[in-house]
């Protein structure tokens, strides 16, 4: 949605695998971030990153991983440490620089841990 | 201090009613707030969004009311649709350490009766 490209969209995974969600975006955006969704809950800041080579935890970084090696990816890597992953997983961009920048976001992956 | 409180979240209007959703926060370095609307299976969309030195945003059918001495804000939706049927989430933004952070309502489901 809005040149941010999630894949897979749906995934399923057996207990202990470690999984990768991918994140594209072609806005050349600053900014990237990885949100978890679950219901009742709202969103949840997992990884953000302002330039590559560099990122933050967020709320709830235990069990997930990140890497920002290019300025339009941002994968999220699911590990086996992570106790509950069954969820909807959000990637979003925002531009850089001074002032709030709202945050775009991208369609979605729903993992499903078997 | 980093929470947003959404109230309600469920909500059930009639079609061509005023729907209304309230937030509440307490951390005074919030300084941009923007309202999302996600339908099922998609990422949430930027709706609308207001400074805290304006009380007031209208857009179409949405308008935002700000109250920031008392640290409240509300989605109002005029004359709503049944294609107004999605979960919003209202958000506020923070800079922390250098970085901007969206912090998330734990949003409200609203049902446009026909």
């Amino acid at each position: 949605d809005g040149g941010i490209t999630q894949s897979p969209k749906y995934l399923f995974r057996k207990e202990g695998q470690n999984v990768t969600l991918s994140c594209e975006q072609n806005l050349n955006h600053d900014a990237m971030y990885w949100y978890r969704q679950d219901p009742g809950q709202g969103l949840r800041l997992i990884y953000y990153s302002q330039i590559v080579n560099d990122f933050q935890k967020g709320d709830i970084a235990e069990g997930y991983s990140v890497s920002r090696e290019k300025k339009e990816s941002f994968p999220l890597t699911v590990t086996s440490a992570q106790k509950n992953p069954t969820a909807f997983y959000l990637c979003a961009t925002a531009r850089g620089g001074a002032g709030a920048n709202v945050l775009t976001f991208g369609a979605g992956s729903r993992l499903t841990v078997l | 201090q980093q929470q947003v409180k959404q109230s309600p979240q469920s909500l059930i209007v009639q079609k061509g009613g005023i729907s209304i959703i309230n937030c509440a926060y307490e951390n005074t370095a919030f300084d941009y707030f923007p309202w999302y609307q996600q339908f099922p299976g998609k990422g949430p969309a930027l709706l609308i969004a207001i400074r805290p030195d304006v009380s007031e945003k209208k857009e179409g059918r949405f308008t935002i009311s700000f109250n920031k001495s008392a640290k409240q804000f509300s989605l109002h939706i005029m004359d709503s649709q049944p294609g107004d049927s999605a979960t919003y989430f209202c958000a506020a933004i923070v800079f922390s350490q250098g970085a901007q952070k969206l912090v998330f309502g734990q949003g409200t489901r609203l049902t446009i009766n026909p």
